[in-house]
């Protein structure tokens, strides 16, 4: 969706380099959430805000994982250090709308590759 | 919990065949369901969706039915084309109030070929 921006698209990185994913929402919203996926995992939520809070982050992985949502237009997801494992496409989301049974709307994606 | 259970993939189809892709849920109540598609190196886009049982959701050709009495939501289509060859991933809204979170089903590879 166009209202929904990561950058970079693509990351290349060596293992144990900080690795910072970006998301910026054009309109702004309250909610956002953080999806990895991979080939052999499929598509994992990691974190969910809610009011720029996180609600439930009991899908990232590690410590070595972090996310912050500072206002309702930008969001990051940290990695560090990184990790041949965390190669993935990482994807931000927003729902449409407020409450339940509502659709979301995806990024674009950034594939990190971790040397 | 709240699930969704789609068939494994690859599905391989000659174009013009006709498509099913299975999908079940577990959840409590009636949730909201959705069919997304995810084009090589794009991100998941919504096909269709339903909100209530018997509720049919359709889009580019693609057709869902809510089934209440056997918890299922199929994707089909009639005649698939090269086009369509994408991942599909089955998703619920579960009924908590308390957040938009979707529980996702793990995707079908479509490969359809001429």
């Amino acid at each position: 969706d166009a209202g929904v921006i990561q950058s970079p698209r693509h990351e290349v990185t060596e293992m144990g380099q900080e690795v910072t994913l970006r998301c910026k929402l054009i309109s702004g919203h309250n909610s956002l959430f953080w999806y990895r996926q991979t080939m052999m995992r499929g598509l994992e939520l990691l974190i969910y805000f809610n009011n720029n809070v996180p609600i439930d982050d009991s899908g990232m992985p590690e410590d070595r994982f972090s996310a912050k949502m500072p206002n309702a237009s930008f969001s990051t997801l940290k990695i560090q250090p990184s990790e041949p494992r965390d190669s993935a496409v990482y994807f931000c989301a927003i729902p449409k709308g407020g409450g339940p049974g509502n659709e979301q709307f995806f990024g674009p994606g950034t594939r990190l590759t971790v040397l | 919990g709240d699930s969704v259970t789609q068939m494994e993939g690859p599905v391989t189809l000659s174009e013009e065949a006709f498509l099913t892709i299975n999908c079940t849920y577990t959840a409590t109540g009636y949730p909201s369901l959705f069919w997304y598609v995810q084009y090589p190196g794009e991100g998941l886009q919504l096909l269709l969706k339903a909100t209530k049982a018997d509720d049919k959701g359709s889009n580019k050709g693609f057709e869902a039915t809510y089934r209440k009495e056997t918890t299922s939501f199929h994707l089909e289509k009639g005649s698939v084309q090269v086009s369509d060859s994408a991942v599909y991933f089955c998703a619920l809204s579960p009924l908590s109030y308390n957040t938009d979170k979707l529980i996702f089903g793990t995707g079908t590879r479509l490969q359809v070929f001429p």
